[in-house]
């Protein structure tokens, strides 16, 4: 069964480093996504990207974050310069259509910013 | 915007009881509630999910309930067993296709 794949699976920064978070979702989805999940709190989300922009972001979404889509495979999560509170897990997750409101999510990046 | 609350945040069962997790929303606009396991160390899987045209929906041992008045929707496992212990999480999406989610129930199922 297709799955959304995330490396690295953990991460160990330095805080005002740069970090590029990787995702490969399902081949034939269209929508991507990005949450995180601070330790012991809910998962929020982050950034929807369609049709190679963004389409929607939260306001945790400030101008350190930014997203890609280089090639036809992956989709990446950038942090300009880390901080503490960037420490969580974060998952990415696509969906096949504009139809279909399912989400499948990767298995996470544990990110630590120290 | 939407706001998600889950209860209880903790559930332990003995094996083969039942398990009911409830959630609130917000947004009237909500129409889409997926409902997802997490196990430790893995990213959240789908269960199962509600449309807003829909009251309930069974999956084998899952069941959902939404009742639009209310805004509020819950899971039920029946006949639960060890392998059912995991972090259950709510969503909702108001069609903007960006989840909120609940805070999460950890369930645990004695043996």
């Amino acid at each position: 069964e297709p799955e959304v794949t995330q490396t690295p699976s953990h991460q160990v920064t330095q805080m005002g480093q740069e970090v590029i978070l990787r995702c490969v979702p399902i081949s034939n989805h269209l929508y991507f996504y990005w949450y995180r999940q601070i330790l012991g709190q809910k998962v929020e989300f982050l950034v929807s990207f369609y049709n190679n922009e963004i389409s929607e972001k939260s306001e945790i979404f400030d101008d350190q974050f930014s997203v890609e889509r280089p090639d036809g495979s992956n989709f990446t999560l950038k942090i300009r310069s880390t901080k503490l509170e960037d420490s969580a897990m974060y998952f990415c997750a696509s969906r096949i259509s504009g139809g279909q409101e399912t989400q499948y999510f990767g298995p996470g990046t544990r990110l630590l910013v120290l | 915007g939407e706001n998600v609350e889950q209860h209880p945040s903790t559930l332990s069962v003995q094996e083969g009881d039942s398990a009911v997790i409830k959630c609130t929303y917000s947004d009237s606009a909500s129409n889409y509630f997926p409902w997802y396991k997490q196990e430790l160390g893995k990213g959240p899987q789908l269960i199962i999910d509600i449309r807003s045209n829909v009251g309930e929906k069974k999956d084998q041992r899952i069941a959902v309930t939404l009742n639009k008045t209310a805004k509020h929707f819950s899971l039920h496992i029946t006949e639960t067993q060890p392998e059912d212990s995991a972090v259950y999480f709510c969503a909702a999406d108001t069609g903007r296709r960006a989840l909120t989610f609940g805070s999460g129930t950890r369930l645990q199922v004695q043996p």
